[in-house]
């Protein structure tokens, strides 16, 4: 069992691009989650998987936010058009449904710098 | 609507000291309740939890927490304050039948040698 692992740790990038964040859960989990947190903040939830399906979507959730799990094991978020007001860390955390009350495991994060 | 209060968003403890960290959370049933700690620049990991049963709760690195309902508390508490434990620590809670934690805005723990 490695942990939830999450590529890059940091990116930075220029207003108006693109960027892309993956996230690897713990192996057996089948459910996985989105969170942004911003300076000073608690994370605030974006997103969750059970498996490949796509079950709750945030408000906070914008239409330049997109996230997929493909075959159900790992999980990308992409931002589209990427404003200043993006730059947060971006943490992933996965649980095994019906274990121990679905207890969430965090990555480490992926801090994004928007110039 | 759920909602987590953490009181003192900075708390400062000596060495050795008690350390106590406040939340408290409004919710219209129990909800599950957890403390995570959060090191400089790395994800959240879980100190300790609160489902069902006993109501005292020990976790890692010798916290625990104690629900009360009767004040929809759930304070962290160490006998004993290391440096190591400088982080900030944020209270969460989960809706029975909800998927998502929600999170207080965090405490950051200073210990001062």
């Amino acid at each position: 069992d490695t942990g939830v692992s999450q590529d890059p740790r940091h990116k930075i990038t220029k207003r108006g691009q693109n960027v892309t964040f993956r996230c690897d859960p713990i192996s057996e989990h089948n459910r996985l989650y989105w969170y942004r947190q911003t300076l000073g903040q608690g994370p605030e939830f974006l997103t969750y998987f059970q498996n490949e399906a796509q079950l709750e979507k945030s408000r906070l959730l914008s239409d330049r936010f997109s996230a997929e799990r493909p075959k159900g094991s790992f999980s990308t978020l992409e931002i589209q058009r990427t404003e200043q007001g993006d730059s947060a860390m971006y943490l992933c955390a996965s649980s095994l449904a019906g274990q121990d009350k679905n207890i969430q495991y965090f990555g480490a994060g992926t801090r994004l710098s928007v110039l | 609507a759920q909602s987590v209060t953490q009181l003192g968003s900075h708390v400062s403890v000596s060495e050795g000291a008690l350390v106590l960290l406040r939340c408290n959370y409004s919710s219209s049933v129990p909800p599950y309740l957890f403390w995570y700690v959060q090191y400089p620049n790395q994800g959240l990991q879980l100190l300790l939890k609160y489902t069902t049963g006993a109501t005292l709760v020990k976790g890692i690195n010798g916290f625990e927490a104690e629900f009360k309902k009767s004040e929809t508390s759930f304070h962290l508490t160490k006998p004993s304050a290391h440096m190591s434990d400088a982080a900030e620590y944020f209270c969460a809670v989960r809706q029975t039948g909800a998927n998502n934690l929600f999170f207080g805005t965090g405490t950051r723990l200073t210990v001062i040698p």
